[in-house]
């Protein structure tokens, strides 16, 4: 079974500050990790994922997040956000084998002026 | 041309109704998913269907029945609504092939039961 911590529900920050949304992981199997964002009243996004490879996944809103396998983590981290990045994001596992995403309890990030 | 799309958006009902959401998508993807996220926004996978097959189902009631008439649809039908059920419900669908394919999400279809 897997299970995703997201310790923070919400991230205030003003705008332009750099912000980290943390995310925790257990699995007994291999996993693949998402990172989505849901807009107000939207359907869930895709902002970027690690399958294998570097560590280091970068989206292409300047987004990005490490895969730490030892500490079984995968941060989200901006250096300079804006106003349009308020939203919930959702951090995701999907074990090798099963196709299925157990998401995290999201974090709310609201950025202010 | 919305890639994945749900109806109705809101649904307000009374307990004890039955109720079907649609679901469509136009990626000619194979594999189609129901999640439900409740008022908290957490968000729990219910079902999946690969090409009008179920492969997964999540210990959800019997009082809810997927059902896909083909690769492009997955309606959620739900007997005897209860206060419970009351969430937003999305649709996914994805690509089979290699792992971790990105699933895209419908809207969202808001359930209040009164």
């Amino acid at each position: 079974a897997q299970s995703v911590t997201q310790l923070d529900s919400q991230v205030p920050v003003f705008e332009e500050a750099p912000v980290e949304l943390r995310c925790n992981y257990s699995s007994s199997v291999s996993v693949y990790l998402f990172w989505y964002v849901q807009y107000p009243n939207q359907g869930l996004q895709l902002l970027l994922k690690y399958l294998s490879g570097s560590t280091l996944v970068e989206s292409i809103n300047g987004f990005e997040a490490e895969f730490n396998k030892s500490q079984t983590s995968f941060h989200l981290r901006k250096p300079s956000v804006h106003i349009s990045d308020t939203a919930e994001y959702f951090c995701a596992v999907e074990p090798t084998g099963r196709r299925a995403l157990t998401f995290g309890s999201g974090t709310r990030l609201q950025v202010q002026p | 041309d919305t890639a994945v799309s749900q109806t109705p958006k809101y649904l307000v009902t009374q307990m004890g109704n039955d109720k079907s959401i649609k679901c469509e998508q136009n990626l000619g993807h194979d594999t189609m998913y129901w999640y439900k996220q409740d008022s908290k926004k957490f968000l729990k996978i219910m079902f999946s269907y690969n090409n009008k097959e179920l492969i997964i189902n999540e210990t959800v009631p019997n009082r809810f029945s997927p059902k896909s008439p083909d690769k492009a649809h997955l309606n959620l039908h739900i007997n005897s609504l209860e206060l419970g059920d009351s969430a937003v419900y999305f649709c996914a669908s994805q690509k089979t092939g290699a792992a971790a394919e990105t699933q895209y999400f419908g809207p969202g279809t808001r359930l209040l039961v009164l």
